[in-house]
């Protein structure tokens, strides 16, 4: 079945540092939404990527959709304690159906301020 | 407008027992899907309903189930508890109109103790 694989699994920085996440799919996505949730939290939607090669921002936070529709990145600039929490990947599909998003394993951030 | 609601926030079970846990959407929300959330195994998916219909159901045994209303609310029902579900257990709704999910409202989860 259809698998989304988040590298890395943790990830410790000091509070002004870069931070990247990756989502490796073992299928093309139609899309592709990343989530975040802080400790003792729930996931929050953050964004959807649907087009192939697209690049959004939001304000500290790039993310990008591989050219193959089968990888995605998620990038902090200059992390702030704020940005602490597991951020999660997820695609559609899986089992033959769309009316399911598989997540990641998730990156758990943490930042020394 | 109100967010996803679930209920109980925390329970604890013995082996053997059996739990039901509610899930209210956010209004106008038709799709509701399950998640089971672990340290080791993350957001696994247990099954999606829309319109009183299960459209997708994940790897779980059948000792998991759930049902729709058609106020679009939700349960989820584990009989026969193992210590292994114990876990936070996610209701996430979307309106989903088509044949995707869309973005998932997720609640502040049940969390589920066996002992």
């Amino acid at each position: 079945g259809q698998q989304v694989m988040q590298i890395p699994q943790y990830q410790h920085v000091q509070e002004g540092e870069d931070f990247t996440t990756y989502c490796n799919s073992s299928t093309t996505l139609s899309n592709i939404q990343w989530y975040k949730q802080r400790p003792g939290g729930h996931p929050v939607f953050l964004i959807q990527l649907v087009k192939s090669g697209e690049v959004k921002k939001q304000k500290r936070l790039t993310f990008q959709f591989g050219e193959a529709k089968k990888n995605s990145s998620l990038h902090i600039t200059a992390t702030q304690t704020t940005d602490v929490g597991t951020y999660f990947c997820a695609g559609p599909g899986g089992g033959g159906s769309n009316y399911k998003l598989t997540f990641g394993k998730g990156t758990l951030l943490t930042v020394n301020p | 407008k109100a967010g996803v609601t679930q209920t109980p926030r925390y329970l604890i079970k013995t082996r053997g027992q059996q739990v039901t846990l509610s899930c209210s959407p956010i209004s106008g929300h038709r799709s509701v899907s399950w998640y089971q959330q672990t340290p080791g195994q993350g957001l696994q998916f247990l099954f999606e309903y829309f319109s009183e219909t299960q459209r997708n159901k994940g790897n779980f045994p059948g000792r998991f189930s759930g049902r729709q209303f058609s106020n679009s609310r939700s349960e989820m029902n584990v009989s026969t508890l193992e210590l292994g579900d114990s876990a936070l257990y996610l209701c996430a709704s979307s309106f989903a109109g088509g044949s995707n999910t869309g973005e998932l409202f997720f609640g502040e989860g049940s969390r589920l103790t066996v002992l």
